[in-house]
């Protein structure tokens, strides 16, 4: 069964640092492009972050660049968002996604989800 | 990068067909046929519905169906049931530059 499960969300205080981590299995994580979603509460789906199969590409939203790195261990089949610089703003469930795509192509869509992870910015 | 606009709200009676609406620009939608529509539960993962438009993941219910006509995508929910009743959110490539753009999402409701 493909899966992906997120860890590492919590309470920090604003200014402060959080990582995320999403293990995957049940598919060969390192072919495949992986994505950062969150959803404040009560909010739609926001797209964060990007990493490409081999780690060698990535991309940021701009309400999240310069604060936050996206990473991803292929041995450990893990994929990382080290957050830094908190602000309110960025409270949110953050979701693990997998890009799913033609052969050929750049673009593609997200399958699976993790289950998400809350990550709550307050003093 | 602006999100892709879709009416806040949907209902309709059990059996009914309804029909989301998803705008966006010739920058993203109107560029590429890789619009996707996620079905999210309360306090659950988004699910993907559909791909590329319009085709359907193994295990989706053939009452849900995509289209596209210039800048805007739409998804039929067709012979509406109680379980269709959650989030709807679309989600368009939009390039290398912005890569993903959402929808804002719309609640169906089953009356």
């Amino acid at each position: 069964e493909v899966q992906l499960v997120e860890s590492g969300g919590g309470l920090v205080q604003p200014g402060g640092s959080l990582r995320l981590s999403c293990a995957a299995s049940g598919f060969t994580f390192s072919s495949y492009a992986m994505h950062w979603v969150r959803q404040a509460p009560g909010k739609g789906l926001e797209y964060v972050s990007a990493i490409s199969s081999n780690g060698g590409s990535t991309y940021y939203a701009n309400s999240v660049k310069g604060r936050f790195t996206i990473s991803r261990d292929n041995s450990k089949n893990t994929l990382y968002l080290q957050m830094g610089s908190l602000r309110a703003e960025d409270m949110a469930v953050y979701y693990c996604a997998r890009r799913v795509a033609a052969a050929g192509t750049r673009g593609g869509w997200f399958d699976p989800w993790g289950q998400g992870t809350l990550v709550t910015v307050s003093s | 990068q602006s999100a892709l606009t879709q009416p806040a709200s949907v209902s309709g009676s059990p059996g009914q067909s309804i029909t989301i609406s998803c705008t966006g620009t010739s920058s993203d939608v109107g560029s590429y046929n890789l619009v996707s529509w996620y079905q999210q539960h309360p306090g659950k993962a988004p699910k993907l519905m559909i791909y590329e438009g319009s085709k359907r993941p193994s295990g989706v219910s053939n009452r849900f169906s995509g289209s596209k006509s210039g800048n805007t995508a739409s998804l039929t929910i067709s012979g509406l049931q109680a379980e269709d009743e959650a989030d709807y959110y679309c989600c368009s490539y939009a390039g290398s530059s912005t890569l993903y753009v959402f929808g804002t999402g719309t609640k169906v409701t089953v009356l």
